[in-house]
């Protein structure tokens, strides 16, 4: 399959720990923001949203978390698996937008 | 329940030629967005189509058209093909809200070359 995401910052974590991926925004307009998970050769797949009237929300072994004062979106990844290795985007929209505006991506490595 | 498809996987061509891309959304969904992944980097819209027409565009050329079927389905096509036209292009389905942006599921893509 291609790679995704050739030169892109990369965290790496070893099994069983947590993972925490940043992202920040600058549209202070935004106001819904998706967490994507992309492997190599495959589509982003959805993993958490949140809207900008919460500044957290929980999904299973995810957590998002919204600072809306500093732009800042982060993404924590509880007891990370193997399987969880891909790169992983940020994207934002907002009220009378029908786009997502993508960040450019984290790869994230977990170590056995 | 089959997600968002989209064909073909992979295709080549070369500058100069045109291409259609396919995409058939999820069951349920009546709202089609495509983006352009070039290598190492996050998607870029192109432009969404709801009820058949165009409803936003991104800073594409025209010779990006697409078209949006009353099944829902939507194809992609790129006219005049350059060599950086080469990317992998993704769909994305949704349901359309009032105002505001969708929760945008997407397909595998299809990864074109021009040569």
């Amino acid at each position: 399959g291609e790679s995704v995401g050739l030169h892109l910052p990369t965290l790496s974590v070893q099994e069983g720990d947590n993972s925490i991926i940043n992202c920040a925004y600058s549209n202070s307009a935004s106001d819904y923001f998706i967490w994507y998970k992309q492997e190599s050769g495959k589509g982003p797949q959805f993993i958490i949203d949140i809207r900008s009237n919460m500044d957290k929300r929980q999904g299973q072994r995810v957590t998002v978390l919204l600072n809306k004062t500093v732009k800042h979106l982060s993404l924590q990844i509880a007891a990370t698996q193997p399987g969880d290795s891909a790169v992983y985007f940020c994207a934002e929209g907002g009220t009378g937008r029908r786009a997502l505006t993508f960040g450019s991506g984290t790869r994230l490595q977990v170590q056995p | 329940d089959a997600g968002v498809t989209q064909s073909p996987t992979h295709l080549i061509k070369t500058r100069g030629q045109q291409v259609t891309l396919r995409c058939s959304p999820k069951s349920g969904h009546d709202t089609v967005s495509w983006y352009q992944q070039a290598l190492g980097q996050g998607p870029q819209f192109i432009f969404q189509y709801y009820e058949e027409e165009e409803r936003q565009r991104g800073n594409f050329p025209d010779r990006f058209s697409g078209h949006q079927f009353p099944n829902y389905s939507s194809e992609l096509n790129v006219n005049a093909l350059l060599l950086g036209d080469s990317a992998l292009y993704l769909c994305a389905s949704s349901v359309r809200t009032s105002g505001r942006t969708d929760t945008q599921y997407f397909g595998p893509g299809t990864r074109l070359t021009v040569l």
